[in-house]
C-alpha cells in the first residue's frame, strides 16, 4: 500500500470545523482512501473512505482533490470528544493490511 | 454483536513467561487481523487470517509469537518467552473480506506489559 503524509498535530477551538490534511501523492487508481481516528486507550475507530468522490457521513465528510493525490477530512463541528489521533490511510485490494503511520493528533480546545 | 471483543484488557507479566490473548470477531466476518502498538506509533500488521488460514506474518511475527484461529471463529495470539520489548497493546480486527471498499472493526486490545 502507498504511504500517506500528515501534520504531526493540530489544534482546533471546539464548535469550530477542523480541517485534517493528508497527502498520498503515489497513490494508483485503485487505492481507497480510509481515515481512522484512536481515542486515547482505545482501538482505531473507522471514520469514513472514499475512491473519486467526496462523501459525507453522520461523523464527517472526507473530500477528495480532483488528482487524488490529497484529500481532507472534515469535522464539521469540533467537540472535546473529537480529540483523538487521526489517521489516514491507502488501501488496496491486493494490499492485505492497513499501513497507519504516526497520525495527526487532534487537540480540540473549550 | 457489540463488535470486536478482546480479553484481557491488560495484563502484566514477568519476563520469561509466556502469554496468551483472545480475540472474538464480528461473527460474519471472515477476515481476522492482529496488530501491535507501541506508545506515540500507529499499529503495526502481524499477521491476518482468512477463515481458519493463516495467509499473511509480518516480520514483526518473530518464533516467539504465535497465532490460531481454529474454526475460523475467535482467534488467539500467544507469546512465548515474554521479553521487556513485548509491552505494546495488541489490537485485533475483523473485517469482511478483503477488498479496499471494506473497512476494518477494531476491538479495544489489550495491553501488555513485561516486567
Amino acid at each position: 500500500d502507498a504511504k500517506t503524509t500528515q501534520p504531526n498535530s493540530m489544534e482546533s477551538n471546539e464548535e469550530e470545523p477542523v480541517h485534517l490534511p493528508c497527502n498520498h501523492s503515489t497513490i494508483s487508481g485503485t487505492d481507497y482512501i480510509h481515515w481512522y481516528r484512536q481515542l486515547p486507550s482505545q482501538g482505531p475507530e473507522y471514520v469514513i473512505h472514499g475512491l473519486t468522490s467526496n462523501v459525507n457521513n453522520r461523523m464527517a465528510s472526507l473530500a477528495i482533490a480532483e488528482d487524488r493525490k490529497s484529500s481532507t477530512l472534515i469535522l464539521h463541528r469540533a467537540t472535546l470528544r473529537d480529540a483523538a489521533v487521526y489517521y489516514c490511510i491507502l488501501r488496496t485490494n491486493t494490499g492485505n493490511q492497513f499501513y497507519f503511520g504516526t497520525g495527526t493528533s487532534l487537540t480540540v480546545i473549550p | 454483536d457489540t463488535g470486536v471483543s478482546q480479553n484481557p484488557r491488560h495484563k502484566i507479566t514477568k519476563r520469561g513467561q509466556n502469554v496468551t490473548f483472545r480475540c472474538d470477531p464480528i461473527s460474519e466476518h471472515n477476515r481476522l487481523y492482529w496488530y501491535r502498538q507501541t506508545l506515540g506509533q500507529g499499529p503495526e500488521f502481524l499477521t491476518y487470517f482468512q477463515n481458519e488460514a493463516q495467509l499473511e506474518k509480518s516480520r514483526l511475527l518473530s518464533d516467539r509469537f504465535s497465532a490460531e484461529r481454529p474454526k475460523g471463529s475467535f482467534s488467539t495470539l500467544e507469546i512465548q518467552r515474554t521479553e521487556q520489548g513485548d509491552s505494546a497493546m495488541y489490537l485485533c480486527a475483523s473485517s469482511l473480506g478483503g477488498f479496499a471498499n471494506y473497512g476494518y472493526t477494531f476491538g479495544s486490545g489489550t495491553r501488555l506489559t513485561v516486567v
